[in-house]
């Protein structure tokens, strides 16, 4: 069945870059999507990419996408302690979630 | 415009009864998903429903059932209890109107459902 693979844990300085990675099997969705999730809270949708593209910007976030590996990566530069939340890869026909990585920011 | 509200917020029963979460999806969305959440793991696929039908099945028991009104809120029931149902159960909505073989969800804040 569908498969979404993340890396559990994260731990980067305030100010540096983060880079959470994810895999995935299912390749026919058209969509790739990136959720946070604070303590206590429901899922935000932080930031999304078409299949058909390598590459999307959004401020200080990038999603990369290499279809042939089926691996995607979100990228935070200047991460700040508002940052420190757990975040989702997902997607699939009904949208599968991987079961979230961990960002820690230490000081 | 209001966002996904879900009802209520906190619930708390014993093993072998019955629970009806409901949700209403953001205005002009068509699709309402069902997704439990256990404490430290991503959220599980339960239901997809639009226009009242049954749209995707995720894999879950048969005490877990729902259904979707013409004013396109839902209800998600659960029979039976037991204390593995103990999780957070996130409301999605999406227009499902683009073509796309995933819209995108937006997520209500969720009931967190106890069972002991």
């Amino acid at each position: 069945g569908e498969d979404v693979e993340q890396s559990l844990f994260l731990s980067v300085r305030e100010g540096d870059s983060s880079v959470i990675n994810c895999t995935y099997t299912d390749s026919s969705s058209t969509y790739l999507y990136w959720y946070k999730q604070e303590p206590g809270a429901g899922l935000q949708l932080l930031t999304y990419i078409f299949s058909n593209m390598d590459m999307k910007q959004d401020q200080r976030l990038t999603v990369l996408l290499n279809k042939k590996d089926k691996h995607l990566s979100l990228r935070i530069a200047d991460t700040q302690t508002g940052d420190s939340a757990i975040y989702f890869c997902a997607t699939g026909d009904k949208i599968i979630f991987g079961k979230g990585t961990r960002l820690h920011i230490l000081p | 415009d209001a966002g996904v509200t879900q009802s209520p917020t906190h619930l708390i029963k014993t093993r072998g009864q019955q629970v009806t979460l409901r949700c209403s999806p953001i205005s002009g969305h068509k699709s309402v998903s069902w997704y439990q959440q256990v404490l430290g793991q991503g959220p599980q696929f339960i239901f997809q429903y639009y226009e009242k039908e049954e749209r995707g099945r995720g894999n879950f028991p048969d005490r877990f059932s729902a259904r979707q009104f013409p004013n396109y809120s839902s209800e998600l029931n659960v029979n039976a209890l037991l204390l593995g149902d103990s999780a957070l159960y996130l409301c999605a909505s999406t227009q499902f109107s683009t073509g796309a073989t995933n819209e995108k969800l937006f997520f209500g804040s969720g009931t967190q459902l106890s069972v002991l």
